[in-house]
C-alpha cells in the first residue's frame, strides 16, 4: 500500500525568507507522479507543484522548488521569498489518491 | 474556464437521513475523485471515476456510500442513513486523464446532528 508522511505537523517563517516542508512517501510502482497542493483557510485545494518521477530534474515553479530524492523516497517542497500569501496548509501527495496528513505553514510579517 | 463546482457548499442533516452531494468537473475530464477530510487531516481517497465507472472505490467506508456518473460528467455521492461520523469536507477533484495534475472543487462541509 502507498503511505504518505509528512513529519511537520506546523512551520513558521519570516516574510522574505526561505522555508522547507518534509515528506516522505512509499509506493511500489516505478512510475508515479508526486504532488504538492495549498488549503488555505478558504479550504479550496490549489495545487503548487507537481513532479514526475522518472524524471531526475527537480521541478521548480517560480518561488516554489522540490527536492526529489527518488532513492529515498523524499520529496521535500522550498518556498524561497515567503509571502504572506502562502499562509496555508500544505499537503504532500502521491498520485495514487495518497496524501500526507499536512503542515500548516504560517508566514510572519 | 470553469473550475469543479459542488453543491450544496454546506449541508446540515439528522442522523439517519439521507443525503446527496454534487460535482460538477471541469469539462472534458474524464477522471473524477470524491475525498473525505476531516478537520486537521489530509483528503482521504473514497472514489475514482474514469468515464462513467468507478475504476476504483476502494476508499468508500461502506455500503451507506455510494457514487454515480452516469454520462461522465457530473457526479453525485450519496450517503445512507447518515451518522455523526459522516461530518466532515467532502471534496472532488477531476483530471484531463488518470495521474494528471486534480483540481479540486471548494467542497461541500457536511454536519450531522
Amino acid at each position: 500500500a502507498q503511505t504518505v508522511t509528512q513529519s511537520q505537523p506546523e512551520m513558521s517563517v519570516q516574510e522574505a525568507e526561505t522555508v522547507t516542508l518534509s515528506c516522505t512517501y512509499d509506493t511500489s510502482e516505478n512510475n508515479y507522479y508526486l504532488f504538492w497542493y495549498k488549503q488555505p483557510p478558504s479550504r479550496q485545494m490549489i495545487l503548487v507543484i507537481r513532479q514526475e518521477a522518472y524524471k531526475q530534474q527537480n521541478a521548480t515553479e517560480n518561488r516554489f522548488s522540490v527536492n526529489f530524492q527518488k532513492a529515498a523516497k523524499s520529496f521535500s517542497l522550498k518556498i524561497s521569498d515567503s509571502q504572506l500569501g502562502d499562509t496555508a496548509m500544505y499537503f504532500c501527495a502521491c498520485d495514487k489518491l495518497i496524501f500526507g496528513t499536512g503542515t500548516r505553514l504560517q508566514v510572519f510579517p | 474556464g470553469a473550475g469543479v463546482s459542488q453543491t450544496p457548499s454546506n449541508k446540515v442533516t439528522e442522523k439517519g437521513k439521507y443525503v446527496e452531494l454534487r460535482c460538477d468537473p471541469i469539462s472534458g475530464h474524464t477522471a473524477l475523485y470524491w475525498y473525505r477530510q476531516s478537520l486537521g487531516q489530509g483528503p482521504e481517497f473514497l472514489i475514482y471515476f474514469q468515464g462513467t465507472g468507478a475504476a476504483d472505490d476502494s476508499g468508500l467506508p461502506n455500503d451507506r456510500f455510494f457514487a454515480v456518473r452516469p454520462e461522465g460528467s457530473v457526479s453525485t455521492l450519496k450517503i445512507q442513513r447518515t451518522e455523526r461520523g459522516d461530518s466532515a469536507v467532502y471534496l472532488c477533484a477531476s483530471s484531463l486523464f488518470p495521474t494528471d495534475t486534480q483540481y479540486f472543487g471548494p467542497g461541500t462541509r457536511l454536519t450531522v446532528l
